[in-house]
């Protein structure tokens, strides 16, 4: 059974900083990663997805690694803002079958300015 | 571009009552559909798949169904709630099941009383 986990739960930065949010999936037969970025009380916005065949993919301040083998991937936000803060969620897909996630509990990071 | 709405934004309802929750897209034909359930401190977790119009899988044996009477609807449902039925659902879509990204919708927040 897929496991997702995301540590740490909660982080706390100052403005500027570039920082590493780390996700952790237990089987690596999966089809692709995706990262999303849920503001209190909202929905889930899209950040990045990795295909099982890349290592990378990058948005502007966002790049997102992934390593199948290891099972891990990370989220690097570079030069941090406030408005980066937000709970940043992992999911896997296991199977091209049925569409289905695996979600990660998150990481909630505040950025302070 | 493509939009995803979801109404109510939030709903208060007492235990045993029914429930309805829509969710619509638009820019977008024959997507895949998807709800999912968020609930406090277990994470996010898909209970129903479509891939067309009447065509429903469900992922999470529940007192809840779903329906796709349109191309683009996707409606939940319950007959009688139950206290436990309360949280955040979403509702997401997708171009395909395969590869594809997920988008999801501004969310519905459900209290059961």
């Amino acid at each position: 059974k897929q496991e997702v986990t995301q540590i740490p739960a909660a982080l706390s930065v100052p403005e500027g900083e570039n920082l590493v949010l780390n996700c952790s999936f237990t089987d690596s037969a999966i089809y692709n990663l995706q990262w999303f970025r849920q503001d209190p009380g909202k929905g889930l916005t899209s950040l990045l997805l990795i295909q099982s065949s890349q290592r990378e993919q990058t948005s502007g301040r966002l790049n997102a690694s992934l390593d199948k083998s290891s099972g891990r991937s990370t989220l690097y936000i570079a030069a941090s803002q406030p408005g980066d803060s937000a709970t940043y969620l992992c999911a896997v897909k296991v199977t091209p079958n049925t569409g289905k996630l695996i979600f990660g509990q998150g990481t909630t990071l505040q950025v302070k300015p | 571009s493509q939009t995803i709405h979801q109404w109510p934004a939030t709903l208060v309802q007492p235990v045993g009552s029914p429930l309805s929750l829509e969710c619509t897209v638009e820019g977008t034909s024959n997507p895949n559909l998807y709800w999912y359930r968020q609930a406090a401190g277990r994470g996010l977790q898909l209970l129903f798949y479509s891939v067309g119009i009447g065509q429903i899988s469900s992922e999470v044996p529940q007192n809840l169904s779903a329906s796709r009477p349109q191309d683009r609807q996707f409606i939940l449902s319950s007959k009688k709630l139950l206290l436990s039925d309360s949280g955040f659902y979403l509702c997401a879509w997708s171009a395909g099941h395969g590869t594809y990204e997920q988008y999801f919708g501004p969310g519905t927040r459900l209290t059961v009383t």
